[in-house]
């Protein structure tokens, strides 16, 4: 059990334009859920945070209206990188968790190059 | 703020040698504490997990961790690894209250050569 995904795992797309990607809690429901973005040789760096229904919570430093966050379901959260920019391309991975205090489970993460 | 360090980015290691990986943290107030592994291509996977109780944490695959509270540290361990636990491993902790954010680690890239 626990298993989450991610579509796309990889996606190419041109300066301006915008690119969701969506993660999944497939055997589970997620009442939280957490994008991070992943750079080479280094670590995961936390986004945000969503809670199904409410507003994502940002990570100093992350723009909201750039990094646009949606959790309507407590399976489903999509981060849509809007106007995407060649220094936006990057390793974006999702995680989800169960209930507060529980265990985060990875997608396997959406490796984005902006041309 | 918490912090994760991981004093070793890259360790070669031989078939059946004794595996340490170093994990320090910072943060004053209860903490869980994890060990998370990527394969190749793949994405990450939970080792082992501390959250209270006996310092000595068991895993997957062989792996063991310990929590010395005075050192802040959880530091990771295989008696004998293979070839097989080549891999990315990250220590990651989540401080108290209601937040259930991780903080990671730089994380250690393992070669364990044939």
């Amino acid at each position: 059990g626990a298993v989450v995904s991610q579509h796309p795992s990889r996606v190419i797309c041109k300066s301006g334009t915008s690119v969701k990607i969506e993660c999944r809690s497939l055997d589970f429901q997620a009442t939280t859920m957490f994008w991070y973005r992943q750079f080479p040789k280094k670590s995961l760096m936390l986004m945000a945070t969503s809670n199904e229904g409410s507003k994502a919570t940002y990570e100093q430093g992350v723009e909201k209206d750039k990094f646009l966050i949606n959790h309507a379901s407590l399976t489903l959260s999509t981060l849509t990188v809007t106007s995407a920019h060649p220094e936006d391309s990057s390793f974006y991975i999702c995680s989800a968790t169960r209930a507060r205090a529980d265990t985060q489970y990875f997608g396997p993460g959406t490796r984005l190059t902006v041309l | 703020a918490q912090s994760v360090s991981q004093h070793n980015h890259h360790v070669i290691l031989s078939e059946a040698a004794s595996l340490e990986l170093g994990c320090n943290y910072s943060y004053g107030g209860t903490v869980n504490l994890f060990w998370y592994v990527q394969y190749p291509g793949q994405h990450l996977q939970l080792l082992l997990k501390y959250f209270s109780g006996d310092p000595l944490v068991k895993g997957i695959k062989g792996f063991e961790a310990e929590f010395i509270k005075s050192k802040f540290s959880f530091n990771l361990r295989k008696p004998s690894v293979q070839w097989s636990d080549t891999a990315e491993y990250f220590c990651a902790v989540k401080g108290g209250g209601a937040t259930n954010k991780l903080i990671f680690g730089t994380g250690t890239l393992l070669a364990v050569q044939p």
